[in-house]
């Protein structure tokens, strides 16, 4: 399974944007990318998910370069409800049974 | 039911008993997952069913750990003669057998604490 890297932590403001960045470097022809969000005290969430390109839905944007080793998720103007720890998922999305592998996460805290 | 049910939401055990956690999948959802979560960390994977059988039980720590599903629906998580570091949160998810990483639902998990 492809190891993905990402920042500890990120802090920003009401109303900006945030990009977290993850790295994928061994990332397999196969595999998909795939974003999920955790509040507190709640199971993760799926946000979104991309192959190469970009990928937009009414939550966020995920960019992807050609080479595919890294992938940005893009929050929009960002609420204090959106303080969560953000995930990055890389593995084979037509896998049956594919379990998922979550790295640490990013902690993302909107301050007021 | 609409979404992933876990119960008990919380537990609180002494140390040397068995403690039981139930997870409810969405109905329909063919493959279920059991993930645990330390303080701080990301989660943890710990066993994998398909209908009633487990394909893929890496995950489970050690021999005090043993889970089963019961007509393709709800699962049990047993954790036999509990120590301190089996203190996390344990989350269940469920998705449909196509599997695919988007389509995992989550439970809001059963925080275990060991005293």
């Amino acid at each position: 399974l492809a190891k993905t890297t990402q920042p500890i932590s990120m802090d920003s403001y009401e109303g900006q944007e945030v990009n977290i960045t993850c790295s994928h470097n061994n990332i397999a022809t196969n595999d998909y990318i795939t974003w999920y969000q955790q509040f507190p005290s709640q199971g993760p969430r799926f946000i979104i998910q991309g192959y190469k390109t970009k990928v937009t839905n009414e939550v966020a944007s995920l960019f992807i370069p050609a080479d595919r080793k890294s992938s940005t998720l893009s929050l929009p103007r960002v609420s204090l409800s959106d303080t969560a720890v953000y995930y990055c998922l890389v593995g084979d999305e037509g896998a049956a049974g594919n379990k998922l592998t979550f790295g640490g996460g990013t902690r993302v805290l909107v301050k007021p | 039911g609409a979404g992933v049910s876990q119960s008990p939401s919380n537990k609180v055990t002494e140390k040397g008993k068995d403690v039981e956690l139930r997870c409810d999948p969405i109905s329909g959802h063919t493959a279920l997952y059991w993930y645990r979560q330390s303080l701080g960390q990301g989660l943890e994977f710990l066993i994998y069913f398909q209908g009633n059988s487990a394909p893929d039980k890496s995950g489970l720590p050690s021999d005090r750990f043993s889970a089963e599903r019961t007509g393709g629906s709800v699962s049990t998580l047993t954790i036999q003669r509990t120590q301190q570091e089996d203190s996390a949160v344990y989350l269940c998810a469920s998705s449909t057998s196509t599997g695919g990483n988007y389509g995992y639902t989550f439970g809001s998990g059963t925080r275990l604490t060991v005293v």
